[in-house]
């Protein structure tokens, strides 16, 4: 089973800010939460991970909570491509049980 | 680099018969790991493998069979294919250091008639 817990679809206007939530509330100390989206059919691509810290790329930023049980994926300014399913993983990265779940992800849907 | 390869990209084929979907990576990577998507249902993991002759089971192993002869290649086998096995698969790969991602291939559409 899926370690996390992502609602299953959100809009959100072109231009404006995209807050995408997570739960991971049994997440151990180890563990990273990794984000990934995939595009139409596509194979899905990575945007971001982190252990404890707010992470920043070019293509989001990732606010985890002090107590590790949640975290939210930022998208700036979205476009119309950034219309995705977008899965968030908790991910022992090192050592530990390498089944990687993904479960069902969230559709978001950037209208114009 | 190629990244991760997959092939074919479509294929069909009658209840009964068998094949086997490829997958390549020439990124040196020691895991890598099988999919399915089927509408709905997000990725679910077939098997993986943290390096050549080492495979484990996923969350839906049933009906498929996996080796791990070198680290480039991670085959997956359907010896008697089920019309519920009619799916998108994927392929994935990554390095096993610390905080790697994962690398996926375009995916191979099945359909079992």
């Amino acid at each position: 089973d899926a370690k996390t817990t992502q609602p299953p679809s959100m809009d959100c206007a072109e231009g404006r800010a995209a807050n995408l939530p997570c739960n991971h509330s049994t997440i151990s100390g180890n563990e990273y939460v990794y984000w990934y989206r995939q595009i139409h059919s596509q194979g899905p691509q990575y945007i971001i991970h982190g252990l404890k810290n707010n992470e920043t790329n070019e293509m989001a930023s990732l606010i985890i909570t002090e107590d590790r049980k949640s975290s939210t994926l930022i998208l700036p300014h979205a476009t119309l491509r950034d219309t995705a399913v977008y899965y968030c993983i908790v991910d022992p990265s090192q050592g530990g049980s390498e089944k990687l779940v993904f479960g069902k992800g969230m559709k978001l849907t950037v209208n114009p | 680099n190629a990244g991760v390869t997959q092939t074919p990209k479509f294929q069909v084929l009658k209840t009964g018969q068998s094949m086997t979907l490829q997958c390549a990576q020439d990124m040196n990577h020691e895991y890598m790991s099988w999919y399915r998507q089927d509408p709905g249902m997000g990725l679910r993991l077939i098997h993986y493998s943290v390096g050549a002759g080492i495979t484990d089971q996923g969350e839906v192993p049933n009906g498929y069979n996996v080796s791990r002869s070198t680290t480039e290649d991670f085959p997956l086998r359907l010896l008697s294919a089920a019309p519920s096995q009619t799916s998108v698969y994927f392929c994935a790969s990554r390095d096993r250091g610390l905080a790697e991602k994962l690398f996926f291939g375009s995916g191979t559409q099945l359909s079992v008639l």
